[in-house]
């Protein structure tokens, strides 16, 4: 019920291309929805969220889509960067689960220059 | 603005020992989280302190424990270490709880092994 899965678990994009990662819930009751991005030897780092009463939310290059209907949000980087190489977690909270993060298992993003 | 601090950034036990991990929230955060973190089973949290007060527990047994002191501050707690606890814990505050508001920010974390 608390699940998040996350995909790919890999990607490898051109320099300029767009990255597109894509996550599933579960929990109906999750209304909070983070991606944070990881570099090695760092902790995450909080990108963008949405909640559910938007359907789309842009930040710069960054821009996660929401589907709440198919239980859906995805994150598109727009003119990836060889620095926007990173793993990337989407998370989710709310509802039953309470405040707590569940994070999905992850995107190891590779940007070739 | 200082981000969060964890201390130590690493450290070895040996199976059995009990190990004492330590956060300093951001100024003024008052809301401190405890995750960890390993290849296998990905993010995981731990538990949450607002206040001084645990307000939400992940599915970890009784080894694992924390506390948050008045400058909300916080350490957490491993007893009778297993190779298994091998992992980096990070902690992460928010002024609100929940990380309401602006969210989580995370630490670099402690990285842990136990041999």
């Amino acid at each position: 019920q608390q699940q998040v899965k996350q995909s790919p678990q890999s990607l490898i994009v051109q320099k300029g291309g767009i990255s597109i990662i894509n996550c599933a819930y579960e929990n109906t009751a999750f209304d909070y929805f983070p991606w944070y991005q990881q570099f090695p030897g760092k902790g995450p780092a909080l990108l963008i969220a949405i909640r559910p009463d938007v359907s789309e939310k842009k930040e710069g290059r960054f821009t996660i889509s929401f589907n709440k209907s198919a239980k859906q949000f995805s994150l598109h980087i727009m003119d990836s960067q060889p620095g926007d190489s990173a793993t990337y977690f989407c998370a989710a909270s709310g509802g039953n689960a309470g405040n707590m993060l569940t994070f999905g298992g992850g995107t190891r993003l590779m940007v070739k220059p | 603005k200082a981000g969060v601090t964890q201390t130590p950034r690493y450290l070895i036990k040996t199976r059995g020992q009990q190990v004492t991990l330590s956060c300093s929230p951001i100024s003024g955060h008052r809301s401190v989280s405890w995750y960890q973190q390993t290849p296998g089973q990905g993010l995981q949290f731990l538990f949450e302190y607002f206040s001084e007060t645990q307000r939400n527990k992940g599915n970890f047994p009784g080894r694992f424990s924390g506390r948050q002191f008045s400058n909300s501050r916080s350490e957490m707690n491993v007893s009778t270490l297993e190779l298994g606890d091998s992992a980096l814990y990070l902690c992460a505050s928010s002024l609100l709880i929940g990380g309401q508001g602006s969210g989580y920010t995370f630490g670099s974390g402690t990285r842990l092994t136990v041999v």
